[in-house]
C-alpha cells in the first residue's frame, strides 16, 4: 500500500510569497500531522487533524495554516514567507488520533525561501 | 521545543559493531517511538514502545524503556553501512496530545565498511 504522499518535493519561493504543501495519507489513515525540520530548531510539530478537525497546533505564528479534505488529505499553507522559513516540512499520517498509533511520515517537502 | 536530548550527538563505528543511541525526555509520556532519517529523505518509523514495557525487539534493534529515570536506548545490533543515518526518538504525552510528538535532537550514526 502506498506510503504518505508529499507534493512538490522542492521548491523556490520568494520573501513575501506564499505557499501550499500536499500531503496524502496512507489510505485509510484518518490524522494528518506536520512538521518542520531546521537545522536550528530540530523537529518541530506544526499542527495535527483528524475528520478535518484541527486538534492539536504547535508553536509556530499564524502565517502557518492547514486545513484537512473529506478525504483525510491535507495541506498546509505559510504566508508571507521569511528567510527562517527554509526547512524541510513533513507530513505524517495515523490511523487515529489516539495515543499510541505508529505514525507515519513522508519524503518531506524542501521549502527554499530566497 | 524540544522534549530531550540524545546522547551522543554523532556516532562512527565499523561495519559489524553494535551501536547504541540514548534518548532523555522531560515530561511524562505514554508512547516513544524511535525513527530512521537518512539524509535529506523523510522519517522511517522503527519501532514503538508504551510506557507499560521496558524492552521491546525488532530484527536487528532493541529499545529499552526506563520511565523512571525518562530515558531510553536504542541498540542495533551487527551494523551495516546501510544504517547509516540520523536516529530519533519521539514522545508523545497522552490521548489529547494525539498524534503531537515531540522529537529529540536525533544521533548521527556513521557506519564505515
Amino acid at each position: 500500500k502506498a506510503g504518505v504522499t508529499q507534493t512538490p518535493r522542492y521548491l523556490i519561493k520568494t520573501r513575501g510569497q506564499q505557499v501550499t504543501l500536499s500531503c496524502s495519507p496512507i489510505s485509510g489513515h484518518r490524522s494528518v500531522s506536520w512538521y518542520q525540520q531546521t537545522p536550528g530548531q530540530g523537529l518541530q510539530f506544526l499542527f495535527e487533524y483528524f475528520s478535518e478537525t484541527q486538534r492539536n497546533k504547535g508553536n509556530f505564528p499564524g502565517r502557518f495554516s492547514g486545513r484537512q479534505f473529506s478525504n483525510s488529505r491535507s495541506e498546509m499553507n505559510v504566508s508571507t514567507l521569511e528567510l527562517g522559513d527554509s526547512a524541510l516540512y513533513l507530513c505524517a499520517s495515523s490511523w487515529s488520533a489516539g495515543s499510541g498509533n505508529t505514525i507515519y511520515f513522508g519524503e518531506g517537502s524542501w521549502l527554499t525561501v530566497v | 521545543s524540544q522534549q530531550g536530548e540524545e546522547d551522543p550527538q554523532a556516532l562512527s563505528i565499523q561495519e559489524g559493531e553494535n551501536a547504541t543511541m540514548n534518548c532523555s525526555y522531560k515530561t511524562s509520556i505514554n508512547n516513544l517511538q524511535w525513527y530512521r532519517q537518512n539524509s535529506g529523505r523523510g522519517l522511517v518509523h522503527l519501532i514503538l514502545i508504551r510506557s507499560n514495557e521496558r524492552e521491546k525487539h525488532s530484527g536487528r534493534l532493541r529499545v529499552t524503556l526506563d520511565t523512571s529515570k525518562k530515558s531510553s536506548s536504542l541498540l542495533i545490533t551487527a551494523s551495516r553501512a546501510a544504517d547509516t543515518a540520523s536516529y530519533f526518538c519521539a514522545t508523545d504525552a497522552g490521548d489529547n496530545a494525539g498524534n503531537m510528538l515531540t522529537f529529540g535532537g536525533g544521533t548521527r550514526l556513521m557506519v564505515k565498511p
